[in-house]
């Protein structure tokens, strides 16, 4: 399967500042990538979906404003967690989409895991 | 708006025995149906998918999934469970027209193979 490569797998913060979190199809060009935030025990909930070129389009109730994402070139999308607080602290988790027909594979990097203190 | 329901937050099973982990779903139309594995503190392993043709579809590691249209299920399984197959398993929908291309998740059921 293809592959998608998440960095860093593990970041720890101070309360106010940014932290951003890369996304890359290593082998593959990801039209689309989609940025998902895991709680303990619980489901993935999509937090945004980037085009290459455009601007993400963001799910109700997640501050555009304060998670900043960035998808500038086919292998790379960038989360940016703006003035961070301890309750952004969670496994955050991006996609790729290998192409762009509905139905097509999304592949997930190993996911990255934001402690804000 | 699309859904997904794994009724079962574990299922416990005897290495070699099978297994059967539970999904089904509500979207507008025909859905694409998936299944991921996530492993501790990891991302998200591609299993299968549906798109069209054969409701029995075949995937990684020996797993199978059925789709079922009149009782709207995609039930994952595998003939003879091992103790490495013990993960946490969503089960996601996309629905073939709109929706944005997003999936959406199920809860995640938590497989624990025994010895």
């Amino acid at each position: 399967g293809a592959v998608v490569s998440q960095h860093p797998s593990r970041v720890i913060c101070k309360s106010g500042t940014s932290v951003k979190i890369e996304c890359r199809s290593l082998d593959f060009q990801a039209t689309t990538m989609f940025w998902y935030r895991q709680f303990p025990k619980k489901s993935l909930m999509l937090m945004a979906t980037s085009n290459e070129g455009s601007k993400a389009t963001y799910e109700q109730g997640v501050e555009k404003d304060k998670f900043l994402i960035n998808h500038a070139s086919l292998t790379l999308s960038t989360l940016t967690v703006t003035s961070a607080h301890p309750e952004d602290s969670s496994f955050y988790i991006c996609g790729g989409k290998t192409g762009d027909k509905i139905g097509n594979t999304i592949y997930f990097g190993e996911g990255s895991w934001l402690t804000v203190v | 708006a699309q859904s997904v329901a794994q009724p079962e937050d574990q299922v416990n099973v005897a290495e070699g025995n099978p297994l059967t982990v539970k999904c089904t779903y509500s979207v507008s139309g025909n859905p694409y149906l998936f299944w991921y594995v996530q492993y501790p503190n990891r991302g998200l392993q591609f299993l299968l998918k549906y798109i069209t043709g054969d409701n029995l579809v075949k995937g990684s590691y020996g797993f199978e999934a059925e789709f079922n249209k009149s009782q709207t299920s995609f039930h994952l399984k595998k003939p003879s469970a091992l103790v490495s197959d013990s993960a946490l398993y969503f089960c996601a929908v996309s629905p073939r027209t709109g929706g944005g291309n997003k999936l959406t998740f199920g809860t995640g059921t938590q497989l624990k193979v025994e010895l």
